[in-house]
């Protein structure tokens, strides 16, 4: 099992790009996130899905769209990137609705807006 | 809100060295307590949930335990390949979100 894949690994971007980053789990979950990882912020909620079709907004949305169209893929979109965006982003899945399990993360996407 | 706060933020040992790690925590209900590690470059890797006061987990050189207001992450006897920054999470029982801590960097020098 690949368990959660991220692409790309690494990715710079300018001002006002736009991109996607990919997220698939092969494990069969239900549920799936996405986190950004900031010094001194800690990891912080992004999106998740609780299944496919069904999305909604976690801590920090703005400036990020997502969608869910089958359960393996769960790509966050960003419109227009900005600086602020520069971050490690994480997605992670759990096979509950991710209330009481644990979650399966990734290997991250290291973006950088300049 | 939720609030997690794990201390120290960095601490070195020595090999063979035991020590504690704490996550101290603010929720009006605890549904779980999540303790992750990650390596440089990965993402966390599970390691243990807590789910009420009291509650203890094992794993090699790792236990975890819980209070009502903190969780700590002993260990013993650590060795090199233990270095990794340990991130404490919790979740509500009125919400289905994690709420993290921004961890603690060990290094464990041979």
């Amino acid at each position: 099992n690949a368990g959660v894949t991220q692409t790309p690994k690494f990715q710079v971007l300018k001002t006002g790009q736009s991109m996607t980053l990919q997220c698939a789990q092969d494990m069969n979950h239900e549920y799936m996130s996405w986190y950004r990882q900031d010094p001194g912020m800690g990891l912080r909620l992004i999106h998740y899905s609780v299944g496919a079709g069904i999305t909604d907004q976690g801590e920090v949305p703005n400036g990020y769209n997502v969608s869910r169209s089958t359960t393996e893929d769960f790509p966050l979109r960003l419109l227009s990137a900005a600086p602020s965006q520069t971050s490690v982003y994480f997605c992670a899945s759990s096979p509950t609705t991710g209330v009481s399990g644990p979650l399966h993360f990734g290997n991250g996407t290291r973006l950088t807006v300049t | 809100e939720d609030q997690v706060t794990q201390s120290p933020e960095a601490l070195r040992l020595q090999e063979g060295e035991s020590s504690s790690l704490n996550c101290s925590y603010t929720v009006s209900g605890l549904r779980g307590l999540f303790w992750y590690r990650q390596d440089p470059g990965k993402g966390p890797e599970f390691l243990f949930t807590l789910y009420s006061a009291g509650e203890e987990k094992e794993k090699e050189r790792l236990k975890a335990t819980l209070t009502k207001k903190e969780s700590f992450l002993h260990i013993t006897a650590p060795k090199p390949e233990d270095s990794a920054t340990y991130l404490c999470a919790v979740r509500e029982t009125s919400g289905s979100r994690l709420t993290f801590g921004e961890g603690t960097q060990l290094t464990v020098n041979p």
